[in-house]
């Protein structure tokens, strides 16, 4: 079965420096995507960075850059010059492979980002 | 462009009551789905429906029923509430993966704003 872990619950940073938020995943599959979503104090769902299984480049969007080892099964999220904005929770989410899946998205356990001043 | 509409965004219940989570989407996409979040957890899916007519169950789908009588809609029923249902409860919608891979917007997936339910 497919399986998401991020394995710090909380993580701290000082202003302007940048912090590396951890994801593993478990597939069997060769065809899967990659989510990255950040959600503050308000609730919402915002979506951050998608890496697809088969892209030869690690993605980038803006700050966020996701760091995709395949043969470890990691997809960590670089998250450079953070800002006080950016605290909130950060997950990790995996699009089930194409087999019957229906492409659901599970989601890890969160990990809660504190940007200190 | 409203994207994802879930209502209401509160609500408190009492022990046994139902309710109808209400959720549609105007951006014609077949996939929808129905998460539940609890507190300081990761989000787990309760239902989904690929198109009209056709729903499947999730992983935790015990104490919920839907319906997806449009494209547009999917209402989430809780019969008989309990406090283990105290969550907040996001819809979201997704385009099937071959429309995906050209749609750059969130990679295809959509979710609403949520609606925040207590049990007591």
């Amino acid at each position: 079965a497919q399986k998401i872990t991020q394995t710090q619950p909380g993580m701290f940073v000082q202003e302007k420096e940048a912090v590396t938020l951890d994801c593993t995943y478990d597939t069997s599959d060769p065809s899967y995507g990659l989510f990255w979503y950040k959600q503050p104090s308000s609730g919402e769902m915002i979506f951050l960075i998608y890496q697809g299984s088969y892209d030869q480049q690690n993605a980038t969007e803006g700050r966020y850059s996701l760091n995709f080892q395949k043969a470890r099964k990691s997809a960590n999220l670089v998250i450079s010059a953070s800002q006080l904005g950016d605290s909130a929770m950060y997950f990790c989410a995996m699009r089930e492979p194409y087999s019957g899946g229906y492409n659901k998205l599970i989601f890890g356990a969160g990990t809660r980002l504190a940007v200190h001043p | 462009n409203a994207g994802v509409t879930q209502t209401p965004k509160f609500r408190i219940l009492k022990i046994g009551q139902s309710m109808t989570l209400q959720c549609t989407q105007d951006m014609n996409h077949n996939y929808m789905y129905w998460y539940r979040q609890d507190p300081g957890m990761g989000l787990k899916l309760i239902y989904y429906s690929v198109g009209a007519g056709i729903t499947d169950k999730g992983e935790v789908p015990n104490g919920y029923n839907v319906s997806r009588s449009t494209t547009e809609d999917f209402p989430l029923r809780l019969e008989l509430a309990a406090p283990s249902q105290t969550s907040v409860y996001f819809c979201a919608s997704s385009l099937p993966d071959s429309d995906r891979a050209i749609s750059k917007e969130n990679y295809g997936y959509t979710f609403g704003s949520g609606t925040r339910l207590t049990v007591v």
